[in-house]
């Protein structure tokens, strides 16, 4: 069974840093892009940055040069650096399984950050 | 960047309504459109890839057309499990949600 566990979230002050990890299982992790969507408490989805399989990453502007993407074939592992977090990165943070050319298939169940004082 | 826009952004049906919901695309993204369900405290749900195709296990009321810069998602029959909130999302040029259509009960 596919299954995307996510870590690592929690309550950082504005300015500090997070990193969030995603324990992937019941696929070839190495053969899939893997995807971070936010969601802040009641409103919609964010992308917020992506790696393919060899390692290119992608990000939006909202979050490019605070924000750092990468992956850990050997370990089954995804993780997002965040830095210089400000209030507006409050959110959810979801792993996200994306196969070239269609949706995102498997979710993680999310990992939430808080960036308060 | 590729801006989605969906409508309406809420939608009061009726079990047993046929209901449909629009995604704009700010400019053509050929078919690489999905649509995602989702159910409050829960991650989104793919119902929907390249437009039109059905995700393996997802009901055959739900279906999705369009092209280039109009999509819709059609549930031909609502039933009480699809009260929820969806969503487009592009992936044509890197990816872009629409903001969301809440569909509740009328």
């Amino acid at each position: 069974e596919v299954q995307l566990v996510e870590s690592g979230g929690g309550l950082v002050q504005p300015g500090g840093s997070l990193r969030l990890s995603c324990a992937a299982s019941g696929f070839t992790f190495s053969s899939y892009d893997m995807h971070w969507v936010r969601q802040a408490t009641g409103k919609g989805l964010e992308w917020v940055s992506a790696i393919g399989t060899a390692g290119d990453t992608y990000y939006p502007g909202s979050v490019k040069g605070r924000f750092t993407i990468s992956r850990e074939n050997a370990k089954n592992s995804l993780y997002l650096q965040m830095n210089s977090l400000r209030a507006g990165d409050t959110a959810v943070y979801y792993c996200a399984r994306g196969p070239l050319y269609s949706g995102y298939d498997r979710w993680g169940k999310g990992t939430t950050v808080t960036v308060s004082s | 960047d590729i801006q989605m826009t969906q409508s309406p952004s809420t939608l009061s049906a009726s079990v047993g309504d046929r209901v449909t919901i629009t995604c704009r695309a700010s400019q053509s993204i050929s078919s690489w459109l999905a649509w995602y369900q989702q159910k409050p405290g829960k991650a989104p749900k793919l119902l929907i890839y390249k437009a039109s195709s059905l995700e393996s296990g997802v009901p055959s009321r739900f279906s999705g057309s369009g092209s280039g810069t109009e999509f819709t998602l059609t549930i031909s029959s609502l039933q009480p499990d699809d009260f929820a909130t969806y969503y487009c999302q592009q992936y044509n040029s890197l990816w872009t949600f629409g903001q969301g259509t809440k569909v509740e009960i009328k």
